[in-house]
């Protein structure tokens, strides 16, 4: 079975603090991805790697990096949080070629005060 | 960029009847997932079909690629079927052809 893991179900941090968060996938996929879900706007993709330290800005980059150093591992930071950020953050993988489907991690609920 | 539908966006069911959720989409694609988010965010895969019908126990699936829409069935419903039922697309070319882009779900109540 596909596993992806995400370091926290919930977060709480404070305006103008740094946040990472974290994603782990254990088969090997070629790409991960950032989506964020709000009520009423649905799932919108923040960011996407298809490769180690490869990128790409999904529709909502704006006030978030990513980092991809190990092909298992893809981390979103938000390098100043701000309360428009509170949010449930879901990391996804899949592989690369015909059969692309992806799998979701549980979620991490992140509060900004 | 593609758009998708999802109709409808409520409903509520007694349990034991039967449902069809529908899935628009506005271009060519390939990849169509249907996804089950539980009442704690987890999206639980439970099909991923860009085209034809697959069936898994009580849920079956078909997707006619050439005329853009996707069916969820669900038969017998039961109340732990409750939950927000998302389609989610791939786009079959060009930029982003590794992304899903997501309907706003159908939200189903299964009542005892």
């Amino acid at each position: 079975d596909v596993k992806v893991t995400q370091s926290s179900r919930y977060l709480v941090k404070r305006t103008g603090e740094k946040v990472f968060l974290e994603c782990v996938q254990d088969m090997d996929h070629e790409n991960m991805f950032w989506y964020r879900q709000d009520p009423g706007l649905g799932l919108r993709l923040i960011y996407f790697s298809y490769d180690v330290k490869m990128k790409e800005k999904g529709d909502i980059p704006e006030g978030y990096s990513v980092s991809r150093e190990k092909k298992e591992r893809f981390s979103l930071i938000l390098e100043s949080a701000s309360t428009n950020q509170t949010s449930m953050y879901l990391c996804a993988s899949s592989r690369t070629g015909s059969y692309n489907e992806q799998f979701f991690g549980p979620g991490t609920r992140l509060t900004v005060l | 960029g593609i758009q998708v539908e999802q109709s409808p966006p409520d409903l509520i069911l007694q349990e034991g009847a039967n449902s069809t959720l529908r899935c628009n989409f506005s271009d060519s694609v390939n990849n169509l997932q249907w996804f089950h988010q539980n009442p704690w965010g987890q999206l639980i895969n439970l099909f991923y079909i860009p085209s034809g019908t697959k069936q898994n126990g009580r849920l079956s699936a078909t997707t006619v690629a050439t005329e853009r829409y996707s069916l969820l069935y669900i038969s017998s419903s039961q109340t732990t079927d409750s939950g927000v039922y998302f389609c989610a697309v791939g786009p079959a070319s060009g930029a982003g052809s590794y992304q899903l882009t997501f309907g706003k779900g159908t939200k189903l109540s299964v009542i005892p």
